[in-house]
């Protein structure tokens, strides 16, 4: 079935750059996103969300952009840090069902 | 409280053992999940309960079955599973099925 992906499985940044992760997701009746971040041995955190009304969230060092005509998905993160280094993951909301996840991307900050 | 708490956090067991895993938060969250996974791979969906009724079920083998007691707990019986079933179990709950969902911090099972 259709399901939400990232584009790239790694990202390497040096501290203090800002990072870009990227998803395309391609059911276009999914209407509710959320960025996730996963460190080694923990669930999924929460992040950042934004629905299908909006183009662009912003929180603190964090900001989500979401091209609802190319289907396409960014988490932006300003100043990375390392403890930033962890899985991200893209998760969208089929018409308020349950959320499904993309392939993720692993963020290694280095200093 | 926006915590979703998972027990136990490590379970090895046999493939003729009978296990269960239990979630439980207290948010007044009335949608809660189950998901499944595997090392470097994203958390895969297994079953959705909404209100405590069972909602979704994704095709899971009946060797998994779920169970709600009631609007904060949230089981995972498991019975005769395989190695490949080998996984970390994640828990989350969520206001109602349009919204932000909380995760716990998985249950690492290992069957031998």
């Amino acid at each position: 079935g259709e399901s939400v992906g990232l584009h790239l499985p790694t990202l390497s940044v040096q501290e203090g750059d800002n990072s870009i992760i990227n998803c395309a997701y391609s059911n276009s009746a999914s209407d509710y996103f959320i960025w996730y971040k996963q460190e080694s041995g923990k669930g999924p955190q929460f992040i950042i969300d934004i629905r299908s009304n909006m183009d662009k969230r912003q929180g603190q060092r964090v900001t989500v952009l979401l091209n609802k005509t190319v289907k396409h998905l960014s988490l932006q993160i300003a100043a990375t840090q390392p403890g930033d280094s962890a899985v991200y993951f893209c998760a969208e909301n089929q018409a308020g069902t349950a959320l499904i996840f993309g392939k993720g991307t692993t963020l290694s900050v280095s200093s | 409280d926006t915590e979703v708490t998972q027990t136990p956090k490590h379970l090895v067991m046999g493939m003729t053992n009978k296990k269960s895993l239990k979630c439980e938060q207290h948010m007044g969250h009335r949608a809660m999940y189950w998901y499944k996974q595997k090392a470097k791979k994203p958390p895969e969906l297994m079953f959705v309960y909404s209100y405590e009724k069972l909602s979704i079920n994704e095709s899971v083998p009946s060797r998994f079955s779920p169970e709600c007691p009631n609007s904060s707990l949230l089981n995972l019986h498991l019975h005769a599973l395989q190695p490949e079933d080998s996984a970390l179990y994640l828990c989350a709950s969520s206001q109602d099925r349009a919204a932000e969902a909380f995760f716990g911090q998985g249950t690492r099972l290992t069957v031998v």
